[in-house]
């Protein structure tokens, strides 16, 4: 079954605005939490992650939020670009697990 | 230079037929895998290698033989194809203990159609 449950499925935005990508896992064995983003026909590619330790991390445009007792995570796109339309992943695993469990995906579009 | 990459990156092909998919990483990662992403993008583990050794095989159908010639090669072998196969497959690459600094790497895919 799923390990991690990604919300929503779709999201259209218009240029400027901020998507909103939602994760939830149950496995309190996780400790690493990467998002990933993929263009057609090319591979899923690392954006940002973060550790349960840390509640909130930037880099550049990217946010994630992580909310450890909730066993919740998000994606923040500030200031949204038509460049930024893709296919976000979240992911979860943990240190000895050899592998990334991946949400569902959402496919965000952000209109000029 | 590519970090993974795999071949081919199109392979359309008839149900019964056998036909292998190959990756290379020239990364310097131990650890290496197969993911499957379905039609409605859904990444899926199918094997992951460490050092050459394989580490996890997520419940695939025997159909399904990965090969680990060195640390900086993996290959996916499927006998005896289905329509159900059809997908696009995702190598990837990673150092253990250096997931929170490099993440994981994936190729381009291999986009197999069975008809």
């Amino acid at each position: 079954q799923q390990q991690v449950k990604q919300s929503p499925q779709s999201l259209i935005v218009q240029k400027g605005g901020i998507p909103i990508i939602n994760c939830a896992y149950e496995n309190t064995a996780f400790d690493y939490f990467p998002w990933y983003q993929q263009f057609p026909g090319k591979g899923p590619a690392l954006l940002i992650a973060i550790r349960p330790d840390v509640s909130e991390k930037k880099e550049g445009r990217f946010t994630i939020s992580f909310n450890k007792s909730a066993k919740q995570f998000s994606l923040h796109i500030m200031d949204s670009q038509p460049g930024d339309s893709a296919t976000y992943f979240c992911a979860a695993s943990s240190r000895n697990d050899y592998k990334l469990s991946f949400g569902a995906g959402t496919t965000v579009t952000v209109r000029a | 230079d590519t970090a993974v990459s795999q071949t081919p990156k199109y392979l359309v092909t008839q149900m019964g037929n056998d036909k292998s998919i190959k990756c290379e990483q020239n990364l310097g990662h131990d650890t290496m895998y197969w993911y499957k992403q379905d039609s409605k993008k859904f990444l899926k583990i199918m094997f992951s290698y460490n050092n050459k050794e394989l580490i996890i095989n997520e419940t695939v159908p025997n159909r399904f033989s990965p090969k680990s010639p060195d640390k900086a090669h993996l290959n996916l072998h499927i006998n005896s194809l289905e329509l159900g196969d059809s997908a696009v497959y995702f190598c990837a690459s990673s150092q253990e203990g250096a997931r929170e600094r490099s993440g994981y790497t994936f190729g381009s895919g291999t986009r197999l159609t069975v008809v």
